[in-house]
């Protein structure tokens, strides 16, 4: 079945990089997101990166795919106390209509 | 700003009373989307609308209903909560040719007592 794993914390101090990392089991997803969620809010796509793809890098967020591992990560470069969230791995399910969650990573950003 | 708007933001229910969620969007997207979020859990989707075509998960409970009237608005309604029902209920919506990227409201936070 379709499952996304993730570990459940992240402590970095600030203007350090931060890499959370997912891995999946569905070999066939197209599609692999990040999403942010602060405290008391809604989801925030971050950014997201197709199969066919190994890296994308938008600002300071390095998205690595590694398909051969079914290994997903995310770096954060030069982390500020901002970025303290929970950050969602997902993956589009084999049907294409909705997204798989992991559990999340709770980043604790520290001055 | 187009936006994903839910209300209430929190909604305090009796157990076994019907209580309506809502969702609307200004984006305009065909596609609509109810998550279940527990506490430390991931979101689970409950069903989605594909224009007015309803689709409901295999292991979502009857208990749990949804109206979609028109494209901006989308309504979940859980005919009669239970404690477990308690959770963070998230709309989203996407349209189906951007890869489903989804955008979601702020949620609605459920508690039944």
């Amino acid at each position: 079945g379709e499952d996304v794993e993730q570990s459940l914390f992240l402590s970095v101090r600030e203007g350090d990089s931060s890499v959370i990392n997912c891995t999946y089991t569905d070999s066939s997803s197209t599609y692999l997101y990040w999403y942010k969620q602060e405290p008391g809010a809604g989801l925030q796509l971050l950014t997201y990166i197709f199969s066919n793809m190994d890296m994308k890098q938008d600002q300071r967020l390095t998205v690595l795919l590694n398909k051969k591992d079914k290994h997903l990560s995310l770096r954060i470069a030069d982390t500020q106390t901002g970025d303290s969230a929970i950050y969602f791995c997902a993956e589009l399910n084999q049907a294409g209509t909705a997204l798989i969650f992991g559990k999340g990573t709770t980043l604790s950003v520290s001055s | 700003d187009a936006m994903v708007i839910q209300n209430p933001r929190y909604q305090v229910t009796q157990f076994g009373k019907p209580v309506t969620l809502s969702c609307s969007q200004t984006l305009n997207h065909n596609v609509m989307y109810w998550y279940q979020q527990k506490s430390s859990q991931a979101p689970k989707l409950l069903f989605h609308y594909y224009d007015k075509d309803f689709n409901n998960e295999a292991d979502t409970p009857d208990n749990f209903q949804s109206r979609r009237p028109n494209t901006s608005f989308c309504f979940l309604d859980i005919r009669s909560p239970g404690l477990g029902d308690a959770a963070m209920y998230l709309c989203a919506t996407s349209t189906r040719d951007r890869g489903l990227e989804q955008y979601f409201g702020p949620g609605t936070r459920l508690t039944v007592t």
